[in-house]
């Protein structure tokens, strides 16, 4: 399971609140990411990082922040959730695959809903 | 815009048979593929990369490439009811790490006893 955790794994919220969601990995993985699943939608990407402070936008990242002091965490932020950010959230890791190549593999998963 | 094409389904196949799972990528420069299956409520599972042209077996599944028509399908063979499950295709331009992979929506697979 690529050692990566979720908190929390739900959350119901009330729109204009702040809310951050954690993804904290085991194995000193450089790369992490910050996914969200929709119906219709598929996986979207929103924030990855690619070191400790180093982070970049992915193609749905309005509404939301993402912080990486250590390498095994890696935060996301809503800074004043809306009810179009009700969604499950994924994060996930790069790393080496068998054949050498690099694959990305999924924690839990935080399934949050906003009010 | 890059862009992933997954017929949604929901394709039905009956235990034991082959199941045919096909996907179409809009960016001619891409350079990986994957299939991962995700059950309903759980997260994402890789089950098959592929990077060049050809088939790739991995027990009852194989991975097919074909970059010149740009389609990358998943054959599943021997189909059995826990295989029922959303698929999901996943393109990625490079292959160094810092991959941003693309995902299809989804197709739905439901093995019929």
């Amino acid at each position: 399971d690529a050692g990566i955790t979720q908190s929390p794994r739900h959350k119901v919220t009330e729109t204009g609140t702040p809310v951050t969601l954690r993804c904290h990995q085991t194995e000193n993985h450089r790369y992490m990411y910050w996914y969200r699943q929709d119906p219709g939608h598929g996986l979207r990407l929103i924030h990855y990082s690619y070191g400790v402070k180093d982070t970049d936008k992915g193609e749905v990242s309005d509404g939301y922040s993402v912080s990486r002091s250590k390498t095994e965490d890696f935060l996301l932020t809503l800074e004043s959730a809306t009810s179009s950010q009700t969604s499950v959230y994924f994060c996930a890791i790069s790393a080496p695959g068998t054949s050498g190549s690099w694959e990305q593999f999924f924690g839990p998963g935080t399934r949050l809903t906003v009010l | 815009q890059k862009e992933v094409e997954q017929n949604s389904g929901p394709l039905s196949v009956p235990e034991g048979a082959i199941a045919s799972l096909n996907c179409t990528y809009s960016d001619r420069g891409s350079q990986s593929f994957f299939w991962y299956r995700q059950y309903s409520g759980k997260s994402p599972e890789l089950i098959m990369s592929i990077y060049s042209n050809g088939d790739k077996e991995d027990g009852r599944f194989t991975a097919q490439l074909n970059k010149a028509s740009q389609y990358v399908s998943l054959l599943i063979r021997d189909s059995q009811p826990s295989d029922s499950a959303t698929y999901l295709c996943a393109v990625n331009q490079y292959n160094f790490g810092n991959e941003k992979l693309t995902f299809g929506t989804g197709t739905r697979l439901t093995i019929i006893p």
